[in-house]
């Protein structure tokens, strides 16, 4: 069975501060690793997908990072914005089943001005 | 390319009610998950269709929540008779063939009072 966890489950910060989500899966047979964003009221935005071949993945002031045999992966947020604030969730796909999403309860993230 | 659109957006029914929720996948988007999130929960799959064939129907709770998709086009979810425990935020996410990423909508909140 596939567990997600991320830690922790709110965080406030002041603008401009780097910061860093953490992620950590039970089964290492993943098939990928995903971050999402979720705004209220909206769908899930996909931030950044990490292969599980990979180690890590960027996108602007957004890197994420996997270490699949420890079940991690790190979602590392520079130069934070109030436009940053958002939940961010963490979903793994299993290798005998990559349809099906895994994900964690979230990251509840807000950056003060 | 228009997203992928779920509809209503909000719904507030009583217990014992029936609730149909919709939604339209990319098009082209052979591939059609529901997930949902009830309170305080991470999000859980609940089935995937391949075009109209139910591919994984593993997690949907029990035999009130019915899902369809006929011509392999839209897919409805019904929930009959909905109970208190049935509320909570309802996602839809379509994914082409070939390709690994799965697109969600904005979500469905159903409050069952």
């Amino acid at each position: 069975k596939q567990e997600v966890t991320q830690i922790p489950a709110a965080l406030s910060v002041p603008e401009g501060e780097n910061l860093v989500l953490n992620c950590s899966f039970t089964d290492s047979a993943i098939y990928n690793l995903q971050w999402f964003r979720q705004d209220p009221g909206k769908g899930l935005t996909s931030l950044l997908l990490i292969q599980s071949s990979q180690r890590e993945q960027t996108s602007g002031r957004l890197n994420a990072s996997l270490d699949k045999s420890s079940g991690r992966s790190t979602l590392y947020i520079a130069a934070s914005q109030p436009g940053d604030s958002a939940t961010y969730l963490c979903a793994v796909r299993r290798v005998n089943n990559f349809n099906k999403f895994y994900f964690g309860s979230g990251t509840k993230l807000n950056v003060k001005p | 390319e228009a997203g992928v659109t779920q509809f209503p957006s909000h719904s507030v029914i009583e217990k014992g009610q029936t609730v149909t929720l919709r939604c339209d996948p990319i098009s082209g988007h052979d591939n059609l998950y529901w997930y949902r999130r009830v309170m305080g929960k991470e999000i859980k799959f609940l089935l995937h269709f391949v075009k109209e064939s139910k591919q994984d129907e593993s997690g949907m709770p029990n035999n009130r929540f019915l899902a369809e998709r006929t011509g392999g086009t839209y897919s409805t979810l019904k929930v009959q008779p909905a109970e208190l425990e049935d509320s909570g935020v309802y996602f839809c996410a379509s994914r082409r063939d070939g390709s690994g990423e799965q697109f969600f909508g904005p979500g469905t909140r159903l409050t069952v009072l």
